[in-house]
């Protein structure tokens, strides 16, 4: 397995504003999923796309992969204050059916 | 169901004390992993199982112990706690390899364990 690494590390928006972090890593993937983690909760999933996926949406979420540059893009369309939270991408190769995790991009969400 | 739990909650500590967290889980899950959160580090694992009677070692299991005696409970013991071991501890479950979701991980809601 291998540490994804986001970008930025903190984001502060306005209720409503699009929110868009990006994740990047090192070597080949299955795939990459991305999670999200409230102040003092457990991390939740949120999607996952596959390596021979390009882009995937789900409810207000649309992830973009770039294989050929190693990259990924999480946007959050219509943001929320309930949306402030730390989110995580998590490439994963297969090996031993385990994730690494990055230091995740904290997102703040303003009225 | 109730996912995955784990127990305590929050605990302190004194160095050199030993303690024993629990975490289970109602899915049927056939692995389970151990991550510890520290400020600006992410989650790192420190064990994880494969199934019932097996344990692997993550990337930071010094210091650690593991078991996973019954397929729904994974135990993390500290036999010697440090204050380097204060942290906040994440237990996660995922399915088999047969499944269509056996990638995707199920967390806990983590235990504060504070060592003196």
């Amino acid at each position: 397995s291998q540490q994804g690494e986001e970008d930025p590390q903190a984001l502060s928006i306005q209720e409503g504003e699009n929110a868009t972090m990006n994740c990047s890593y090192k070597t080949s993937i299955n795939n990459l999923q991305w999670y999200r983690q409230n102040s003092g909760r457990g991390l939740v999933h949120l999607i996952l796309i596959r390596s021979n996926e390009r882009e995937k949406h789900s409810g207000r979420l649309r992830v973009t992969l770039d294989t050929s540059k190693k990259s990924s893009s999480l946007l959050i369309t219509a943001s929320r204050a309930a949306d402030t939270a730390s989110y995580f991408c998590a490439p994963f190769t297969g090996g031993g059916n385990k994730l690494t995790f990055g230091t995740g991009t904290q997102l703040k969400v303003e009225l | 169901n109730a996912g995955v739990t784990q127990t305590p909650k929050f605990r302190v500590l004194k160095t050199g004390q030993s303690m024993t967290l629990l975490c289970a889980q109602d899915m049927n899950h056939e692995y389970m992993y151990w991550y510890r959160q520290d400020p600006g580090m992410g989650l790192r694992l420190i064990h994880y199982s494969v199934g019932e009677g097996t344990t692997a070692k993550g990337e930071v299991p010094d210091g650690y112990n593991v078991s996973r005696l019954k397929k729904q409970n994974f135990l993390l013991g500290l036999e010697s706690a440090a204050p380097s071991q204060t942290s906040v501890y994440f237990c996660a479950s995922s399915e088999e390899r047969t499944s269509g979701r056996w990638e995707t991980q199920y967390f806990g809601p983590g235990t504060r364990l504070l060592v003196l």
